[in-house]
Formats: structure tokens, sequence, C-alpha cells
């Protein structure tokens, strides 16, 4: 079982600032099947980046996704009001994960 | 445009058992693969399992072997989870998500399902 780890568990940034955000894997994770989601309060997550770097129908391109093998990161060139949420990696190879999230708060 | 709605909350005691549905619309059912994820209250994802709904096979989280089955019905896109022995610890919010294909995961979802387990 592939477990993945986040940090940091808070990141406190002010509208406009660049968020980076990381996701480590126990094991490699095969064919870059690393995706990140972004939760908001009462809703279903919603997905932002797949295979690593591709971006998803709709997502803005101040999202961005990097990283192969064990090491990936998400950022967030300039946060937007909207964008303060929860993000979650995942890696869905044969028995998929998430990672406990890391929570973008307004500083 | 492709829609996943579950069915309503639930209030099940301790032992019981929940059957959760998810109608998809919006797309063909038989196409894509349908995942389970449930979310505790102040909690993170966990991934629970996955059907195909084009020959029902499916992959199981270890950890809910032999107390969860997933399955659908394709005359009407709706897709079934049940979980059976509950305990409080299964309460939770229940969402499926409908699997893209190839590289894409968890392209759409459903809006949850809150199990509630309660003496």
């Amino acid at each position: 079982e592939i477990v993945l780890t986040q940090s940091p568990g808070t990141l406190s940034l002010s509208p406009g600032e660049r968020a980076t955000l990381s996701c480590r894997a126990s094991q490699s994770v095969s064919s870059s099947y690393l995706a990140w989601y972004q939760q908001k309060p009462g809703q279903a997550p919603r997905l932002l980046i797949y295979g690593a770097s591709s971006r998803a129908t709709g997502i803005p391109d101040r999202f961005s996704g990097s990283g192969s093998g064990t090491d990936f990161t998400l950022t967030i060139s300039r946060l937007e009001p909207e964008d303060f949420a929860v993000y979650y990696c995942q890696q869905y190879g044969s028995s998929p994960s998430f990672g406990p999230g890391t929570k973008v708060d307004i500083k | 445009q492709v829609q996943l709605v579950q069915s309503g909350a639930e209030v099940k005691k301790p032992g019981a058992s929940v059957k959760v549905s998810c109608k998809a619309s919006g797309y063909t059912f038989t196409s894509y693969g349908i995942s389970w994820v449930r979310q505790a209250p102040g909690q993170g994802l966990e991934w629970m399992g996955w059907i195909s709904a084009y020959n029902g096979n499916t992959n199981y989280a270890q950890k809910l072997q032999g107390r969860v089955t997933m399955t659908t019905d394709t005359s009407t896109s709706t897709a079934y989870m049940e979980l059976r022995s509950l305990r409080s610890d299964d309460t939770a919010v229940y969402y499926c998500a409908r699997d893209g294909g190839g590289w894409i995961p968890n392209d759409y979802w459903g809006q949850g399902t809150l199990v509630t387990v309660s003496s």
C-alpha cells in the first residue's frame, strides 16, 4: 500500500501570494498516476490535476502540478479568494489512496 | 452535462447495513467506472473501492473487504454501495465519483450521502 504524506498541514497566506504544496509517496507512484483535488467546506472534492501535471477541464492556469517518482508539488501561482480550501493528493494506481490534506487559509 | 445524484442521508444502528445509491446521467454509464470515497467528520478522504460499470469487476480497499459490496444496475445507470456490520467509526459522508478513464481519475462527484451510525 502506498502511503502519501502532505506538507505543510496548514499554509497561511494572503491573496496574491504563491502557494507551494508538497506530496510525498512511500514508494514510487507508477506512471505518474498522481492527482490533486480541492475541497471546500460542505462540498465534494474537485479534480484539479491528474497525471501529476495535466490540468483538468476548466481549471485555471494558476494551478500547476509537477514531480515524479515519490515527490510531487502543487503550485498556485497567485492565490485568489476562492482558492482558500483543503487540497488532497491522490495516487490512483491499483490500490488508490489519498494524502491527509493541506489546508490553505487566509493569513 | 455529467451528473451523479446520490440517495439521501441515513441513520443506522451499530451492526446494521446501509445501501447508498448513485444515479448517473449525461454520459454512457457503461463506458466508465465508479469509485466510492468516504470522509469521516472533520477528517480526510478515504478510498473505499471501485466498480467497472462495463463488466461489474470490483476492487475493494483491503480494510473493508468482507463488509462492502459495490454493484451497478445498467438499466437505470445506477451504482450502489452496501456496507454491512456498521460501527460508529463508519459515520461519514459517502461519495461516488466517476473514473474518467485512462489517465483521468475521479472527474465528476456526487453530492455525498451522510451515513450516521448511532445507537
